[in-house]
């Protein structure tokens, strides 16, 4: 089992450029999230998916982001014209099946916008 | 709405000294709670979740106690290691009914730093 598998994993965009981060979630896990961590705001919810539905997507910048799951076995998080405030850890998350169910993070995308 | 405080951003210690780190928490719903522990360039992993019949977790010397009436989750370990250091956050999934899927509401997140 190698986890949950986030590419790239570090990123450099110039400010009004578009980013695209993608995530492999653990084979059979149900549910899919995406999490921004930096040091001022810590680790804040972006989206999930459930069975590739999105569910909640309460964490989204409306304007620029944007989070697919086209099938079970990755989705992606597009940035369009990101700005210096993007600039984040973005990490993906599965779990098995139900919300008290653990959730195993991927190493993240470290994401420069300059 | 749903929130998580951790009132310690930075907490150094010595080692062999007790560990106790503060975790409060809001929820319009009967949560879960969660200790994740992320250590320097590496993803947060769990190291323990709360009971729905009350039993206190455990796991590598740490443990915590959900207390409803005060609504904490205070993390503690009797005696700290080196290797403790890390970033530990606390957080709720606020469960709308026992199966629903549901993120993860994290608090800011307490820094240790255990010392010899």
């Amino acid at each position: 089992n190698a986890g949950v598998i986030q590419t790239p994993r570090h990123k450099v965009t110039g400010k009004g450029q578009e980013a695209t981060l993608w995530c492999e979630p653990i084979s059979g896990h149900s549910a899919v999230f995406w999490y921004r961590q930096t040091i001022v705001q810590g680790l804040e919810f972006l989206t999930y998916f459930r069975n590739q539905a999105p569910i909640d997507d309460s964490g989204m910048p409306k304007e620029r982001f944007s989070a697919q799951m086209p099938n079970q076995s990755h989705s992606t998080l597009k940035i369009q014209s990101t700005q210096p405030q993007d600039s984040a850890v973005y990490l993906c998350a599965s779990s098995l099946d139900w919300g008290g169910d653990e959730q195993y993070f991927g190493p993240g995308t470290r994401l420069t916008v300059l | 709405g749903d929130s998580v405080t951790q009132t310690e951003g930075l907490v150094t210690l010595t080692e062999g000294l007790p560990v106790m780190l503060n975790c409060t928490y809001q929820s319009t719903y009967s949560p879960f709670l969660f200790w994740y522990v992320q250590h320097l360039n590496e993803a947060p992993k769990l190291l323990l979740k709360s009971f729905t019949d009350n039993k206190r977790p455990e796991h590598q010397g740490f443990h915590a106690t959900l207390h409803k009436s005060s609504s904490s989750f205070h993390l503690q370990k009797s005696s700290a290691q080196l290797s403790d250091s890390a970033l530990y956050y606390c957080a709720l999934s606020p469960l709308i009914a026992s199966s629903s899927f549901s993120k993860l509401v994290f608090g800011q997140g307490t820094s240790l730093s255990v010392v010899p």
